[in-house]
């Protein structure tokens, strides 16, 4: 059974940093490539990035770029979200997702929160 | 940056047919995917591919898309249908960056 179990959430101040985990179990991992996505409370749901497979490849959104470094470690089968220089406007629940049959499946996310 | 344009919300009577539109400039050349997300719950993939259903979602879920438009379409939509849907794809930058539509809140009653 595929999983994915993020973690590293938590509660910051703003221009703080904080790094997120999503561990991944039941699929090859190191074969596919992952994604953020996050959602604001009571908003939608957005894009933040990718990398692919081996992790020479990423891209972010442009509200995250140069902020945010999405990277991998396949030998522990888990994906990472380093966030820095953290914003209010960066509070949401963040989902890792595979990339099968499109982001096929999802994390139960993790809540950050930007606040003093 | 590139967008993809849903209506806020859609509502129907049980038993009818819920078109939800997802409209965007790479769509021709760019596949559509739909997701399904329930109040407190992740994100669930019900169209993949434009039309594809993945295993486990009903038959009553369709996914159809010409031009800049896709269209999920739930024939005889259910009262457990009521949830915010989400069309998906990505730009055509050949970046593979993301992006979603604003979500369409789907009303059953």
């Amino acid at each position: 059974e595929v999983q994915l179990v993020e973690s590293g959430g938590g509660l910051v101040q703003p221009g703080g940093s904080l790094r997120l985990s999503c561990a991944a179990s039941g699929f090859t991992f190191s074969s596919y490539w992952m994604h953020w996505v996050r959602q604001a409370p009571g908003k939608g749901l957005v894009w933040v990035s990718r990398i692919n497979s081996d992790g020479s490849s990423t891209s972010y959104a442009d509200s995250v770029k140069g902020r945010f470094t999405i990277s991998r470690d396949n030998a522990k089968n888990t994906l990472y979200l380093q966030m820095n220089s953290l914003r209010a406007e960066d509070t949401a629940v963040y989902y890792c997702a595979r990339v099968g049959m499109g982001l096929d499946y999802w994390g139960q996310g993790t809540l950050v929160t930007v606040s003093s | 940056s590139y967008e993809l344009t849903q209506p806020p919300s859609v509502s129907v009577s049980p038993g009818q047919t819920a078109r939800i539109t997802c409209s965007g400039d790479a769509l021709p050349k760019k596949y559509a995917y739909w997701y399904q997300q329930k109040s407190g719950q992740a994100p669930v993939l019900v169209i993949y591919e434009d039309s594809k259903r993945p295993s486990g979602i009903p038959e009553r879920f369709s996914g159809s898309s010409s031009g800049t438009m896709a269209t999920l379409t739930i024939s005889g939509a259910q009262v457990e249908d009521e949830a915010d849907y989400y069309c998906y794809s990505t730009d055509s930058s050949g970046n593979h960056r993301g992006v979603f539509g604003g979500g369409t809140k789907l009303t059953v009653l």
